[in-house]
């Protein structure tokens, strides 16, 4: 079964801290994505990226950057942690004219 | 930029009801998506279209082009549809999404 994978469904971190979110696809999709959900307002791009080192900003960069050194893996860096970027952040893959692949989440807690 | 309407925001109907969401959205694109997400956060594609319509199992989704507008329809629904619905257009990848319609399908 085809899947995508994210590193922690659930996690605490402190303000100021460095946060990594992990994202790994086992389908050889070029492109992966990053969102993140809060209540009201869906889901908001914050980085994509099409191929290995390439990488776009979306909608809402600020705070965030990304790395994607490996074509299954695709990183979500949090330089420095603030409460509001306490949310759910999900990690997805296509590939060209196919639907999207999700993972499954991680809710972020920043205190 | 996008906007993305989706209608109703909510929505509870008894099992075995016909079900149908829109989605309304403003300006040109080149693909709208359909996804549900089931409480705990799970998301799954459920249609990627550019015209006409696609039917998979119990599910209908429609779009009209000129109207800017696409519907999702449920058959027979059953307490398992019981999601969110959302809605995502845009020109490319970076998409738009709706803020969803939350179904219950009461037994």
């Amino acid at each position: 079964d085809v899947k995508v994978t994210q590193s922690s469904r659930y996690l605490v971190k402190r303000t100021g801290e460095k946060v990594f979110l992990e994202c790994v696809q086992d389908m050889d999709h070029e492109n992966m994505f990053w969102y993140r959900q809060d209540p009201g307002l869906g889901l908001r791009l914050i980085y994509f990226s099409y191929d290995v080192k390439m990488k776009e900003k979306g909608d809402i960069p600020e705070g965030y950057s990304v790395s994607r050194e490996k074509k299954e893996r695709f990183s979500l860096i949090l330089e420095s942690a603030s409460t509001n970027q306490t949310s759910m952040y999900l990690c997805a893959s296509r590939t060209g004219g196919f639907g999207y692949t999700f993972g499954s989440g991680t809710r972020l807690t920043v205190v | 930029k996008n906007e993305v309407e989706q209608s109703p925001q909510n929505l509870t109907a008894q099992e075995g009801e016909f079900i149908t969401i829109n989605c309304s959205y403003s300006v040109g694109i080149s693909a709208l998506h359909w996804l549900q997400q089931h409480p705990g956060g799970g998301i799954v594609s459920l249609f990627m279209l550019s015209s006409g319509k696609k039917k998979h199992g119990r599910l209908i989704a429609t779009i009209n082009i000129q109207e800017k507008h696409s519907s999702l329809h449920i058959t027979a629904s059953h307490p398992r549809d019981s999601a969110v619905y959302i809605c995502a257009v845009g020109p490319n990848e970076k998409l738009t999404f709706g803020t969803g319609t939350r179904l219950t399908i009461i037994p």
